[in-house]
């Protein structure tokens, strides 16, 4: 059970807006920053929105995201098939000394 | 260029010991924490601890705490993940991190090495 909320899987079609959620509580995502993580298959997570809605260089503008409360958003717009991959949230939380948690990864697939 | 260089595949059987390894280059080794993440067969990703070699602060995530031990030799810009004794569920994949080297995130990542624990 992760300390964070995701949906297993979101779908879509080629160029549609898809959204993925993360749910959390006031000791992590109410209180401090959310990270996005995209990790393709066999590979390594790759970053790919900081600070709530900060991307990388080199991510495109299609990948955004948001932050209200205890829970945030991932949004892709123009969806592609080279998007189909595991997204995962992140954040710190305040509890137990503190810690990094993750959500538990929502899988995207392009239809 | 950074990168992060983790050590090759583990194949050990129940109770024995590990340790595996990885290491930096193209930073400065003891300005950044390391990140270690499990990901267990065909799951998601979990935060296992993080280190700051600067002075080998060291926290835990509360799952992790007592099970594994995270160092790091500034000598030569690694940083370990170590088990006294696997068990079978410790069979994963595992990778390291670093945080704010670009971005204040962890955004680099090492190319992950599989431990398999079978008898």
């Amino acid at each position: 059970q992760s300390v964070l909320t995701q949906p297993p899987s979101a779908s879509g079609t080629p160029g549609q807006r898809v959204t993925i959620s993360c749910s959390g509580s006031s000791s992590n995502i109410g209180s401090n920053y959310v990270y996005w993580y995209q990790q393709l298959p066999g590979t390594a997570p790759k970053l790919l929105i900081y600070r709530n809605n900060q991307r990388p260089s080199g991510v495109p503008d299609r990948f955004s995201g948001s932050k209200s409360g205890t829970s945030a958003s991932l949004a892709i717009s123009g969806l592609r098939s080279e998007d189909e991959a595991d997204y995962y949230c992140a954040a710190w939380d305040d509890s137990l000394s503190g810690h990094w948690v993750f959500g538990g990864g929502t899988k995207l697939t392009v239809l | 260029e950074v990168q992060l260089v983790q050590s090759g595949a583990e194949v050990k059987k129940p109770g024995e010991s590990l340790k595996i390894s990885c290491k930096g280059s193209g930073y400065s080794f003891t300005s950044y924490w390391i990140g270690w993440v499990r990901q267990m067969p065909g799951k998601g990703l979990e935060w296992m601890g993080i280190i700051y070699p600067g002075d080998s602060d060291t926290r835990y995530s509360p799952s992790f705490q007592g099970q594994v031990t995270i160092s790091a030799d500034k000598s030569i810009s690694t940083a370990y993940l170590q088990w006294s004794s696997l068990k079978a569920s410790d069979t994963a994949m595992y990778y390291c991190a670093i945080r704010g080297y670009s971005y204040p995130a962890f955004d680099y990542w090492g190319q992950g090495t599989l431990v398999t624990v079978s008898s």
